[in-house]
């Protein structure tokens, strides 16, 4: 089955640097990835949505300038959290998926962002 | 505004027992996914159904979609305590685009 990876699994940083979460698709071409978060015990919630080689489509509410998102490759998506707060500290999950309409999206891991 | 109710939100159950999860939303929508979390863990995909009236079986589980009344079922039956787990419903509301919106959950603890 299709595999999507994230790097790192987990991260802690200290208030007011920047993150950077990739995602990649291991075996398989991702025209579309999706950013979510989760917050403890809670739902998932889109951020944004990225196609290759286009500005991401973010969800409303979502800051595109703190949470900005590149998608430069079939087989890798970035999001950096700028400027950091604590705030900021969840659970964020990247998925891709393929270009065929009857393409389904596969979860990456997860990374845990902890800001102090 | 689309919205995705799953209810109930926790289950607690014993072994054997039969169970079902529900999953309403509110606008209209052909594709509906659930998955499965683990504590800590992404999400596992356990089932897509993509028409009114699909069924699909996998194990112990067995999920269903009516289009009409905007409502999916998750049926457990014969839970066993490796089915533990917190079990999400999502919609796809923009036809096949998989912009999903996801319900909050149901976090079931099967009991020996």
């Amino acid at each position: 089955g299709a595999v999507v990876s994230q790097h790192p699994s987990w991260v802690i940083c200290k208030s007011g640097t920047s993150v950077k979460i990739e995602c990649r698709s291991l075996d398989f071409q991702a025209t579309t990835m999706f950013w979510y978060r989760q917050f403890p015990k809670q739902s998932l919630m889109l951020m944004a949505t990225s196609n290759e080689g286009s500005k991401a489509t973010y969800e409303q509410g979502v800051e595109k300038d703190k949470f900005l998102i590149n998608h430069a490759s079939l087989t890798l998506s970035t999001l950096t959290v700028t400027s950091a707060h604590p705030e900021d500290s969840s659970f964020y999950i990247c998925s891709a998926r393929g270009d065929s309409v009857a393409d389904t999206q596969y979860f990456g891991p997860g990374t845990r962002l902890t800001v102090l | 505004e689309l919205k995705v109710e799953q209810n109930p939100l926790f289950l607690s159950m014993q072994e054997g027992k039969n169970y079902t999860i529900y999953c309403n939303y509110s606008t209209t929508s052909d594709r509906l996914y659930w998955y499965r979390q683990d504590p800590g863990k992404s999400l596992e995909s356990l089932f897509v159904l993509l028409s009114n009236g699909a069924v699909k079986q996998e194990g112990r589980l067995m999920a269903s979609l009516d289009t009409k009344a905007r409502l999916s079922t998750l049926h457990i039956t014969a839970a066993v305590h490796d089915l533990s787990a917190t079990y999400f419903c999502a919609v796809d509301i923009q036809g096949g685009s998989e912009k999903l919106v996801f319900g909050k959950g149901t976090k079931l603890t099967v009991n020996p």
